[in-house]
């Protein structure tokens, strides 16, 4: 049981590139979530799911965007890398009892 | 909005002592889940304790207990006989049980607190 996994844990960037970040949960989770944390700060949401096909938007959603095709995989893609999206991202699934589960994050970096 | 306040930046507490790590909140709401993580320099955020707005109990894990106080929307972290594994980032978190999101809500974070263990 691997819990919340995250591909791949650290990239580096151009601005202008684009790249999809893989979120995958093995605990048969319905609500999946998107966070940034930057420097001093704690995680802000970025996108959710409540299950697949479904995505909604969080307290930080532009520039980004999700996918929901198989319920234990969450995507997020960046179309347009800009050095604002410098961060470190975490994905995390909801369990039964509200609590969230954290997979091991991305450390992204946009040159 | 919701928001979540962590007063303190830094505390720093001598091994095997007592520490209390401070969060308040601010929502219109009444039914609601309040959260501990911690986060050690691995980055790995980890759970720490749970607490539901209607259970009146605080709620305990072996050396972890919270004093929540709902009218005054305080929910602080004692950590009992504190070790050396326990230095790391403390973030405290809110979720409405139903919010705009119908139940989906994500979490509200507050900015952390860094604890620090004296050996």
């Amino acid at each position: 049981n691997a819990g919340v996994t995250q591909t791949p844990k650290f990239r580096v960037l151009k601005t202008g590139q684009s790249m999809t970040l893989l979120c995958a949960q093995d605990m048969n989770h319905e609500y999946m979530y998107w966070y940034r944390q930057d420097p001093g700060m704690g995680l802000r949401l970025i996108h959710y799911s409540v299950g697949e096909g479904t995505t909604a938007k969080g307290e930080v959603p532009d520039g980004y965007n999700v996918s929901r095709l198989k319920k234990q995989n969450f995507l997020l893609g960046l179309e347009s890398a800009a050095p604002s999206q410098t961060s470190v991202y975490f994905c995390a699934s909801r369990g039964l009892r509200a609590e969230q589960y954290f997979g091991p994050g991305t450390r992204l970096t946009v040159t | 909005a919701q928001t979540v306040t962590q007063s303190q930046p830094e505390m720093s507490v001598q091994e095997a002592e007592t520490v209390t790590l401070s969060c308040t909140y601010d929502t219109s709401e009444s039914d609601y889940y309040l959260f501990w993580y911690k986060q050690p320099p691995s980055r790995q955020m980890i759970l720490v304790i749970r607490q539901e707005a209607y259970k009146q109990q605080n709620a305990t894990e072996n050396r972890f207990s919270v004093n929540f106080q709902k009218a005054a929307k305080s929910f602080s972290l004692k950590i009992s006989d504190s070790q050396l594994g326990d230095a790391a980032m403390y973030f405290c978190a809110y979720r409405s049980a139903w919010g705009k999101g119908g139940g989906a809500d994500g979490l509200t974070f507050g900015k952390g607190t860094h604890l620090i263990i004296q050996p």
